[in-house]
C-alpha cells in the first residue's frame, strides 16, 4: 500500500531556482521524512518533522506539514546542480514501518 | 556514522537460480528492513524483523523468504529468481531510539 504520493513527478528548474515538492498521504501519522536518493544510490535521511509540528528548517530546505490536508512539502531554496536527485516521503503511522511515496526526480540546471 | 553494508551492488541471476541478496548494518538497529524500487513505483516493503529471528511481511512478499541470524545481518532470499524480480534492491535499519531508517548503497539486480 503506497502511502504517500508526491507531486510533481518530475521537476526540472535552473540553478538559484527555488524548488517545491509535495507530498500527500492517506492515514494518520506520527512523523513525516523526507529522504533523497542520488541516481543508483540508497536513500540519505533528510529531515523529519512530527505531526504536532507545522514548518520545520534545516538549512536550505523548509518542510511544512498540513495534517488536516494529509499533505506536506518540501522547499529546496537556493538550488544547486548537486541538488540533483531524487526526492522521497515517507510517513510513520506507528507500525514501526515505513510508506514511501513514488518521489519526485530533480533536475538542476547549471 | 551508522554504516549498511549490502554484499553486491550488481548481480547478474539466472532464472529459477536461488538467489541470497546480504545486508549488514554496524550500529546494533534492532529493526531491518527490505524494500525494492522500481521505477514509477517508488519503494515497497517486502519483509522487516524487528530482532533476531523475527520476521513480518511487508507489502510484496511473494516469491520472497528472509533470514535474521545475528541482529546484525539481515538476507534477503529469492527461492527461485523470476524475470519479474528485477530490480533495485535496498536495505535500511533503524534504532529503537531512532526515527530514522540508514540506507545501504542498494543492490541492482537482473533476473535473466
Amino acid at each position: 500500500s503506497q502511502q504517500g504520493e508526491e507531486d510533481p513527478q518530475a521537476l526540472s528548474i535552473q540553478e538559484g531556482e527555488n524548488a517545491t515538492m509535495n507530498c500527500s498521504y492517506k492515514t494518520s501519522i506520527n512523523n513525516l521524512q523526507w529522504y533523497r536518493q542520488n541516481s543508483g544510490r540508497g536513500l540519505v535521511h533528510l529531515i523529519l518533522i512530527r505531526s504536532n509540528e507545522r514548518e520545520k528548517h534545516s538549512g536550505r530546505l523548509r518542510v511544512t506539514l498540513d495534517t488536516s490536508k494529509k499533505s506536506s512539502s518540501l522547499l529546496i531554496t537556493a538550488s544547486r546542480a548537486a541538488d540533483t536527485a531524487s526526492y522521497f516521503c515517507a510517513t510513520d503511522d506507528n507500525t514501526d514501518k515505513l510508506i514511501f511515496g513514488t518521489g519526485t526526480r530533480l533536475q538542476v540546471f547549471p | 556514522d551508522v554504516k549498511v553494508t549490502q554484499s553486491s551492488r550488481y548481480l547478474v541471476k539466472r532464472t529459477g537460480e536461488k538467489v541470497f541478496l546480504e545486508c549488514v548494518q554496524d550500529m546494533d538497529h534492532e529493526n531491518m528492513f527490505w524494500y525494492r524500487q522500481d521505477p514509477g513505483l517508488g519503494l515497497r516493503l517486502i519483509y522487516f524483523s524487528y530482532d533476531v529471528k523475527m520476521k513480518e511481511k511487508g507489502d510484496i512478499p511473494e516469491g520472497y523468504s528472509v533470514s535474521r541470524e545475528k541482529k546484525e545481518r539481515f538476507s534477503l532470499i529469492l527461492e527461485s529468481a523470476s524475470t519479474n524480480q528485477t530490480s533495485m534492491y535496498l536495505c535500511a535499519s533503524i534504532g529503537q531510539e531512532n526515527e530514522k531508517l540508514f540506507f545501504g548503497s542498494g543492490t541492482q539486480l537482473s533476473v535473466l
